[in-house]
């Protein structure tokens, strides 16, 4: 199985300042074929179920508002968000789905 | 509006049994992937398994293989995990969740979960 490592587990950012999300995969999610890489980005605000941010590791899903980036390939991945809002406060997953069992990252609790 | 409405959670004894239903609307449910994946009290996420719309591929988490089973009815738009011989470590919150277009592992639209307790 593929091991996702985020770091780090959580992070303190002030509203308006940049928050930056590792995530590192213990082997590559990069398909050669299409070079495209299979890694996603979650939200989970509190109480709520996760929200899909980003998938092929830097495209934003619908809705998703442009402070929020993804990039990296291979093994190696990160979430920014460029300005923090107040509403950004969650927990953060990366996930592959290279293979099967596609697997989570442990999560990045972002705090104010 | 996609939406996704778990129900079938609860108490249950180590060693029981559980059904988990979920109801999806707002979109063509035939023409869809669909996922189980929970999340333990206070933890992460661990994706427990995978159906494809047609029931013809269907795969599990090690951690529940051979013990809970996935399935679906179309005609219902309704997705189901028959959880069997339940362990302490089953506990969790458990969703359901549509795969995504382009790969069915990656889940654009979640349900509000459903709340397992394992416990004697």
């Amino acid at each position: 199985d593929i091991v996702m490592t985020q770091s780090p587990d959580s992070l303190a950012v002030s509203l308006g300042e940049r928050a930056t999300i590792n995530c590192k995969s213990s082997q590559s999610v990069l398909y050669n074929s299409n070079n495209k890489n299979y890694l996603a980005w979650y939200q989970q605000n509190p109480g709520q179920p996760p929200k899909l941010l980003i998938y092929w590791a830097s495209t934003r899903e619908s809705g998703v508002p442009d402070r929020f980036s993804g990039s990296g390939s291979g093994t190696d991945f990160t979430l920014t968000i460029s300005s923090l809002q107040a509403e950004d406060v969650a927990v953060y997953y990366c996930q592959h789905y290279y293979s099967t069992p596609p697997t989570f990252g442990q999560g990045t609790r972002l705090e104010i | 509006e996609v939406q996704l409405v778990e129900s079938g959670g609860g108490l249950v004894q180590p060693g029981g049994s559980l059904r988990l239903s979920c109801a999806a609307s707002g979109f063509t449910f035939s023409s869809y992937s669909m996922n189980w994946v929970r999340q333990p009290p206070g933890k992460g996420l661990e994706w427990v398994s995978y159906i494809d719309s047609s029931t013809s591929a269907i795969y599990y988490a090690d951690s529940v293989k051979g013990r809970f089973t996935i399935s679906r009815d179309n005609a219902k738009n309704s997705l189901y995990l028959q959880m069997n011989s339940l362990r302490d470590d089953d506990t969790a919150v458990y969703y359901c969740a549509r795969g995504w277009e382009y790969s069915g592992y990656v889940n654009d639209n979640w349900g509000q979960g459903t709340l397992i307790t394992v416990s004697s």
